[in-house]
């Protein structure tokens, strides 16, 4: 059964680093998603991506932020400059259609910033 | 705004019981979807099963069933013979019409004891 992908499943970085989180959806889903978790509370949604472009954003979304599709099978999320508060587990999901067509989503990456 | 809310921070059930998590939502929109994940320890994110806000009957899937009750704007997970591996959180979630987002709720974490 297809799944989504994701890299690494865990990730430790200094306060002010660069991190890239890679992800690979579903192969014939065309929306892309990016949610994060902070440890005991709920899911908040990121970004969503349509088209090679984003197509919503959360007020989480900010500057710091960046997706990117760099080829036909993976997905990135970049956070330019870690913050402590960016320790969370992030989550890539995929969807054939926008709207309120099922999204399925990876393992996660765990990421811990110090 | 959407918003989902689920109740029950935790919930205890014999093995082989049927156990309800309860979930209420708010929305002004007129079509949405409903949606139950499941979270085990391990931290993944799982679909369980959708309800569209324009289906006249209650989604099934499995020992998985949606109480949907529109007018009282409930979507309600019914699990039947529980089983120990049904032991994780539960997040309700939904999204609407024309955006991508998921809004999740706090989350139930079920237990399931032998």
């Amino acid at each position: 059964e297809p799944e989504v992908t994701q890299t690494p499943s865990h990730q430790v970085t200094q306060m002010g680093q660069e991190v890239i989180l890679r992800c690979v959806p579903i192969s014939n889903h065309l929306y892309f998603y990016w949610y994060r978790q902070i440890l005991g509370q709920k899911v908040e949604f990121l970004v969503s991506f349509y088209n090679n472009e984003i197509s919503e954003k959360s007020e989480i979304f900010d500057d710091q932020f960046s997706v990117e599709r760099p080829d036909g099978s993976n997905f990135t999320l970049k956070i330019r400059s870690t913050k402590l508060e960016d320790s969370a587990m992030y989550f890539c999901a995929s969807s054939e259609a926008g709207g309120w067509e099922t999204q399925y989503f990876g393992p996660g990456t765990r990421l811990l910033v110090l | 705004a959407q918003k989902i809310t689920q109740t029950q921070p935790g919930m205890f059930v014999q093995e082989k019981e049927a156990v309800t998590l309860d979930c209420t939502y708010d929305t002004s929109d007129p079509s949405y979807g409903l949606f139950w994940y499941k979270q085990p320890s391990s931290g993944e994110m799982i679909f369980l099963i959708y309800q569209g806000s324009y289906d006249q009957q209650n989604a099934t899937e499995g020992r998985y069933s949606l109480n949907f009750q529109k007018a009282r704007k409930s979507a309600n997970l019914v699990i039947s013979a529980s089983q120990l591996g049904d032991s994780a959180m539960y997040f309700c979630a939904m999204s609407r019409q024309g955006a991508q987002k998921l809004v999740f709720g706090q989350g139930t974490r079920l237990t399931i004891n032998p």
